[in-house]
């Protein structure tokens, strides 16, 4: 069974430009989390899909960060635009609707530098 | 969901036996002890987790205490792929994840 897909590994930018973030979760996950990972921390929450719907997007930054799932299958996020403490690994989950209990799927993360 | 606390590092020798401990005073009945861990430049994966008998799966064995305010993951006989940090929360079936700075736990040759 393939793992949960995420492009790019690596992104640097400079603050003030846009970057998107692509993911695509193990097949037949229907619900679908982006987390953000400081150094040194461990991660946190920004969205929950399910489906194609938002379940809970109460730490996204939404002046800046957007998310979207628009087939329920891939999703994208994206910021813009981005700032020094933005500097961060993205990971994305998956979880299967039908567990009975809250084991997520990991990516490997995208780690973006802002300079 | 309940807060956890966990010791920032530990140590354990190769084939030992390594002990994680994790305080979640406030547990409330719903929730659960989950592990997870994470290996370096690598997404969390999850381990075991527990209402309130102890559970053992290929990976771990996660202890916890009758009044529920603590518990204890084991890794029976620890290599050096075990080195990573590991991250104790107490949470529903569906609940979030919140994730705290875990235990980095090394495991030396």
């Amino acid at each position: 069974e393939a793992g949960v897909a995420q492009s790019p590994r690596y992104k640097i930018i400079e603050k003030r430009q846009s970057v998107a973030f692509w993911c695509n979760p193990i097949s037949g996950h229907a619900t679908l989390y982006w987390y953000q990972q400081i150094l040194g921390q461990g991660p946190k929450l920004l969205i929950q899909f399910q489906n194609n719907g938002v379940v809970d997007d109460s730490q996204l930054p939404k002046d800046r960060f957007s998310a979207e799932r628009l087939k329920g299958v891939d999703s994208t996020l994206k910021i813009q635009p981005a700032k020094l403490e933005d500097s961060a690994v993205y990971l994305c989950a998956s979880r299967p609707v039908w567990a009975g209990y809250n084991e997520q799927f990991f990516g490997p993360g995208t780690r973006l530098t802002v300079l | 969901d309940a807060k956890t606390t966990q010791p920032p590092s530990m140590d354990c020798a190769e084939g030992r036996a390594a002990n994680l401990p994790c305080n979640h005073s406030t547990i409330s009945g719903n929730e659960y002890v989950y592990w997870y861990r994470q290996i370096h430049s690598q997404g969390p994966q999850y381990i075991i987790h527990g209402l309130k008998n102890n559970e053992t799966n290929e990976m771990a064995s996660l202890i916890i205490t009758e009044d529920r305010k603590s518990s204890t993951l084991i890794l029976p006989h620890a290599t050096l792929r075990d080195t990573a940090v590991y991250y104790c929360i107490a949470t529903s079936n569906t609940g979030k994840l919140i994730f705290g700075q875990g235990t980095t736990l090394q495991v030396k040759p």
